[in-house]
């Protein structure tokens, strides 16, 4: 089945560790790639997106994401977190002219 | 700033009553969006519209019906309102064509 595939489901970091989320997408054919983040009694905002080009994305928040076509990945990732990244993160696929969402990842950062 | 309003942020219903949930966007929108949210499952989509009057089932439609009457105005109904419908409800809005999706702050639903 298609699907989106977000494999750690929660995360917890100590502030400055690096931050890597997994992606994975089985959709064919043309994708656009997004992350959101949904930080704790907020509404869901975007982090980042790939629609083509350089595969190395750099969003807010010194967040940034590679597109590997070949793996089908969309992996997030940020150098050195901050207890204000605790929040939890979905990556999305935008194909055929629908939306399909990963599970999430809940990501709690100590300080 | 796009803004994407529900009209309540927490709802308490009975098992049966009829359920509306209004979404409404502000920057001309012609795609509009419901989903659902629920612990470790993600985001589900219930129902799609690209332009008034034009609906298209998600991945969940079953116990749901959506309305589009107006472009900045879409509303999601519960026809007979169950326990397992208990959720948080999500609405987003975007450009036509490929585009990210801006989100409302979300109605948590609880039927009883």
């Amino acid at each position: 089945a298609q699907s989106v595939s977000q494999h750690n489901h929660h995360v917890i970091l100590s502030e400055a560790a690096s931050l890597e989320l997994g992606c994975n997408y089985s959709y064919g054919g043309t994708v656009n790639l997004f992350w959101y983040v949904q930080y704790p009694g907020q509404h869901l905002q975007l982090l980042l997106k790939y629609f083509s080009g350089d595969p190395l994305v750099k969003g807010i928040k010194g967040f940034e994401a590679e597109f590997i076509k070949s793996k089908f990945s969309f992996n997030l990732r940020k150098p050195s977190v901050q207890w204000s990244d605790t929040a939890e993160y979905f990556c999305a696929v935008l194909n055929f002219n629908k939306f399909y969402f990963g599970s999430g990842t809940k990501l709690n950062v100590k300080p | 700033d796009v803004k994407v309003t529900q009209s309540s942020r927490y709802l308490v219903k009975r098992t049966g009553e009829k359920v509306f949930l209004e979404c409404v966007q502000d920057m001309d929108h012609e795609n509009m969006f419901w989903y659902r949210q629920d612990p470790g499952l993600g985001l589900r989509l219930i129902y799609f519209s690209y332009d008034v009057k034009m609906k298209e089932k998600g991945d969940i439609p079953e116990g749901y019906s959506v309305s589009r009457e107006k472009k900045e105005r879409f509303s999601l109904i519960l026809e007979s309102a169950s326990t397992n419908q208990t959720s948080m409800y999500l609405c987003a809005s975007s450009k036509q064509g490929l585009d990210e999706q801006f989100f409302g702050p979300g109605t948590r639903l609880t039927v009883l």
